[in-house]
């Protein structure tokens, strides 16, 4: 089954840092480029970051530009985001999703369940 | 503000056709990338409906269709269903001078009447 799980989410405060970490098990994980998008509550979808399948091209949401980091592991079969400076606006439900190609400009077909980011003091 | 402009909400009542539009610009849609789509029921995690501008992945009725023309693109969805009310988002790539990102329209909320 093709399966993607986010975890590392909770609560932290304004200013302090978290890491997401996204398994991903079914399918062949160094074939696709994988993303972070999050959903604030209430709110519509904001992808996040971006990485292809070889770490040789990364972007970033400028909402998020200089303070996140992605990065993958493709022995591991496993995506993360390093979150540093995070700020109450960070505050979403996280989504890891595969991309359909090796780069990023393609659809996301498979999606995590997401894990919840909520930067409060 | 998204940098794909859709309509916050549509409706229409069960049998009926109802359509969704997504528009972008040069650098993004009008530059040739493809448009995809997203449906997003309550509580649930985002799932493609429309791939490449009017690929279904296996599962998806032919009742959901897209157009692309120029800078915009529309989903369609025909003999409308209770089960269709969602979220719809549709997605595209962009570049610009401050480089290159995935971009979401702001989503439409479906209410099946």
């Amino acid at each position: 089954e093709v399966q993607l799980v986010e975890s590392g989410g909770g609560l932290v405060q304004p200013g302090r840092s978290l890491r997401l970490s996204c398994a991903a098990s079914g399918f062949t994980f160094d074939d696709c480029a994988m993303h972070w998008v999050r959903q604030a509550p209430g709110k519509g979808l904001e992808w996040v970051s971006g990485i292809t399948w070889n770490s040789g091209s990364i972007a970033y949401a400028d909402s998020v530009k200089g303070r996140f980091t992605i990065s993958r592991d493709n022995a591991k079969n496993s995506l993360y985001l390093q979150m540093n400076s995070l700020r109450p606006e960070d505050t979403a439900l996280y989504y890891c999703a595969k991309g359909m190609a090796l780069y990023m400009a393609y659809g996301m077909d498979v999606w995590g369940h997401g894990t919840t980011v909520t930067v409060s003091s | 503000q998204s940098v794909l402009t859709q309509p916050p909400s549509v409706s229409g009542a069960p049998g009926q056709r109802v359509t969704i539009s997504c528009t972008g610009s040069s650098s993004n849609i009008g530059a040739g990338y493809d448009v995809h789509w997203y449906q997003q029921l309550p509580g649930a995690a985002p799932k493609l409906l429309i791939y490449a501008n009017r690929n279904r992945p296996s599962g998806v009725p032919d009742r959901f269709s897209v157009s692309k023309s120029g800078t915009s693109a529309s989903l369609a969805i025909t003999g409308l269903q209770a089960e269709d009310e969602a979220d719809y988002y549709c997605q595209s790539f962009d570049i610009s001078l401050s480089g290159s990102a995935v971009v979401f329209g702001g989503g439409t909320k479906l209410t099946v009447l």
